[in-house]
């Protein structure tokens, strides 16, 4: 059974740091592109940017380029997305998702994460 | 960047009824064209990919058609659990990118 599991909701103070994981199993995590997308509050999807775990190819939307970190250790089947500093706009749930064509067929169950002084 | 416009924002119906659903791209993007259901406090669930196939156990009331700007996912007769928000979104080769549409809201009448 295909399973992206993700790391628990986080609470932080803007400025702080933080790296959230999904960890892929039940198929090979090398062989397919792993995305994140946003969801703020109330909002609709925003696609973040996607890393192949294979060869770390990764792809930035312009919207989420140099504000957030992609990243894959294909050794543990886990991808991350980071941020370096945290601000409150970044309060929002976010999903890991696997690419299948062109769509993406299996979506972790999302971390919150709160970002609040 | 391609922008994709969903309509109507709300579509309100009654359990039975068909379903119609609208997305446009701002320029081609061939039949790279997936739709999404999602539930209050749910991830969302790929229902079509392709613009036209149905993921893995997705009912046959669910279906889509168009290529090149026009889309169109059709429910054919509304279940219950059918109420909902539905996305499309769009992988495009060049420029490289990944959008959603907006989404439309499918409630009850």
């Amino acid at each position: 059974e295909v399973q992206l599991v993700q790391s628990g909701a986080e609470v932080k103070k803007p400025g702080e740091s933080l790296k959230i994981s999904c960890k892929g199993s039940g198929y090979s995590f090398t062989s397919y592109w792993i995305g994140w997308v946003r969801q703020m509050p109330g909002k609709g999807l925003e696609w973040m940017g996607i890393i192949y775990p294979g060869d770390s190819d990764t792809r930035y939307s312009p919207s989420f380029q140099g504000q957030v970190t992609i990243s894959a250790d294909k050794s543990i089947s886990t991808a991350y997305l980071q941020w370096s500093s945290l601000k409150a706009s970044d309060t929002a749930m976010y999903y890991c998702v696997r690419r299948y064509n062109s769509g993406f067929d299996y979506w972790g169950q999302g971390t919150l994460v709160t970002v609040s002084s | 960047e391609i922008v994709l416009t969903q309509s109507p924002a709300t579509l309100s119906l009654s359990p039975g009824e068909r379903a119609t659903l609208s997305c446009r791209a701002s320029q081609s993007v061939s039949s790279y064209l997936a739709w999404y259901q999602q539930k209050p406090g749910q991830a969302p669930r790929l229902l079509i990919y392709d613009a036209s196939n149905r993921a893995t156990g997705i009912p046959a009331r669910f279906s889509g058609s168009g290529s090149g700007t026009d889309f169109t996912l059709t429910i054919s007769s509304l279940e219950p659990e059918d109420f909902a928000v539905y996305y499309c979104q769009q992988r495009s080769n060049w420029p490289p990118e990944i959008t959603f549409g907006p989404g439309t809201k499918v409630d009850i009448k």
